[in-house]
């Protein structure tokens, strides 16, 4: 049970490149959450899911796209990365469906971005 | 707007001292209030959480305590020890923000904690 995991750990981009990070669950976790943090600005929202196929915006959602094809992926991309980017990402899961009510949230171990 | 609020941004104490971490939340709305500890470099984990309809709740040298009139919850750490120093976030829901029943979080911008032998 390996839990949340993250892909890739690092990754250095130049302006204007994209990329897509992947968020992997084996929990069976109904939602899944993008998250960016930044020094001194705690932890900030990016998008959500609550279920496959369904996305939504949270609190930063310009110029991140997400897709949730499979349960378990959560996938977050960067179409056309800018210097404001850099960030360490966490991706986090709850809500295992017809388990025990829990709304813990269960993080990655992050991924360092850094864009040049 | 959605908001939450986190004293001190940084702390430092004695081990064997007391710590405390205050936050306060805008919404009434706001359900569940969990608090994370990050240490350098790893991932955030939950060390406790709280519900909307309790007032207090322990785990060995750790409690949280909750004012819903106030909007604002405790984070008390007793007896502290070096291996507590890390960032603390607390986290308040918010329902009107999506994300289900209990809504997404915002997080406070975090407290670090410095434990001195």
């Amino acid at each position: 049970n390996a839990g949340v995991t993250q892909t890739p750990k690092f990754r250095v981009l130049k302006t204007g490149q994209s990329m897509t990070l992947l968020c992997a669950q084996d929990m069976n976790h109904e939602y899944m959450y993008w998250y960016r943090q930044d020094p001194g600005m705690g932890l900030r929202l990016i998008h959500y899911s609550v279920g496959e196929g369904t996305t939504a915006k949270g609190e930063v959602p310009d110029g991140y796209n997400v897709s949730r094809l499979k349960k378990q992926n959560f996938l977050l991309g960067l179409e056309s990365a800018a210097p404001s980017q850099t960030s360490v990402y966490f991706c986090a899961s709850n809500w295992a469906s017809g388990g025990a009510l829990t709304y813990e949230q269960y993080f990655g171990p992050g991924t360092r971005l850094t864009v040049t | 707007g959605e908001n939450v609020e986190q004293h001190p941004s940084t702390l430092s104490v004695q081990e064997g001292d007391s710590a405390v971490i205050k936050c306060t939340y805008s919404d009434s709305a706001s359900n569940y209030f969990p608090w994370y500890k990050q240490e350098l470099g790893k991932r955030p984990q939950l060390i406790i959480d709280i519900r909307s309809n309790v007032g207090e709740k322990k785990d060995q040298r750790i409690a949280v305590t909750l004012n819903k009139t106030a909007k604002h919850f405790s984070l008390h750490i007793t007896e502290t020890q070096p291996e507590d120093s890390a960032v603390y976030f607390c986290a308040a829901s918010y329902p009107g923000l999506g994300g289900g029943s209990q809504g997404n979080l915002i997080f406070g911008k975090g407290t670090k904690l410095s434990v001195k032998p």
